[in-house]
C-alpha cells in the first residue's frame, strides 16, 4: 500500500526558513516523479514544486523560484521541500504527492497528510 | 500559463440526482498523444485530496462509477450520476499538460 508521511511544518516569522520531508513507502519511490501542492482555504489548491525520478529536473510555480527547493533521496525514500525567505502568503497547508504511472509528469494519485505551515509574526 | 476556470461556483443537488461540473482550460490541454492531460479531484475538510478522474476519462481505481470524465482540448466536464451524501465535497479540476500544472478554483457541492 501505498504511503506518504510527512514530517516539518510549524509556525515561522517572516524571512524564516522551514523544511517540509515526506517519507514514502509501498511504491518503488525511485521511479516516480513527485510533487508538493499547497491548499488555502482562499486560493484552494495551488501546484508548488515538481522533481523528476532521479531529481535532475525542477520545476516550482512562479512565486516560489529561488526560495523554494525540493529534493529527494532515493536511497532513504524521502522527498524534501526548503522553503526560505517565507512570507505571509505562503501560509498554506503543504501536501507531498505521487504522480500517476512511473511515466513522467502526470497528475497526482497519492498524497500525504499535509503540514501545515504558519508564517506569522 | 494555463488558466484554469469551473462552473458553478457551487451546486445543492438532491440526493439521488445528476451533479454537472464544468471545468474549460485557456489553451488545449491535448496532446499529439491524443490524450488529454486533465484530471479531477475530490477534497473534503481536513483531508487530502482524492483523484477521481486522469486523462480526462479515466477513472482512478477505487473511484464509483458514478463519477465519469468527459470532454476535450479546453471543455471538460465531471459527473455524478447519482448523488449520494457522501460526495458532499469541494472538486477541482487541473491541468498536467505543462508547467506550472494549475488547478481550477474549485465547485462545492451539497446535497440537500
Amino acid at each position: 500500500e501505498v504511503e506518504l508521511v510527512q514530517s516539518g511544518g510549524g509556525l515561522v516569522q517572516p524571512g524564516g526558513s522551514l523544511r517540509l520531508s515526506c517519507a514514502a513507502s509501498g511504491f518503488p519511490f525511485s521511479t516516480y516523479w513527485m510533487t508538493w501542492v499547497r491548499q488555502t482555504p482562499e486560493k484552494g489548491l495551488e501546484w508548488v514544486a515538481t522533481l523528476n525520478e532521479d531529481g535532475n529536473e525542477r520545476h516550482y510555480v512562479g512565486s516560489a523560484k529561488g526560495r523554494f527547493t525540493v529534493s529527494r533521496d532515493n536511497a532513504d525514500n524521502s522527498l524534501y521541500l526548503q522553503m526560505n525567505s517565507l512570507r505571509v502568503e505562503d501560509t498554506a497547508v503543504y501536501y507531498c504527492a505521487k504522480h500517476v504511472g512511473a511515466v513522467g509528469a502526470t497528475c497526482f494519485d497519492s498524497w500525504g497528510q499535509g503540514s501545515l505551515v504558519t508564517v506569522s509574526s | 500559463d494555463i488558466v484554469m476556470t469551473q462552473s458553478p461556483d457551487s451546486l445543492a443537488v438532491s440526493l439521488g440526482e445528476r451533479a454537472t461540473i464544468n471545468c474549460k482550460s485557456s489553451q488545449s490541454v491535448l496532446r499529439r498523444d491524443n490524450k488529454n492531460y486533465l484530471a479531477w479531484y475530490q477534497v473534503k475538510p481536513g483531508q487530502p485530496p482524492k483523484l477521481l478522474i486522469y486523462w480526462a476519462s479515466t477513472r482512478h481505481s477505487g473511484v464509483p462509477d458514478r463519477f465519469s470524465g468527459s470532454g476535450s482540448g479546453t471543455y471538460f466536464t465531471l459527473t455524478i450520476s447519482s448523488l449520494r451524501v457522501e460526495d458532499a465535497a469541494v472538486y477541482y479540476c487541473q491541468q498536467y499538460n505543462a508547467t506550472p500544472f494549475t488547478f481550477g478554483p474549485g465547485t462545492k457541492i451539497d446535497v440537500k
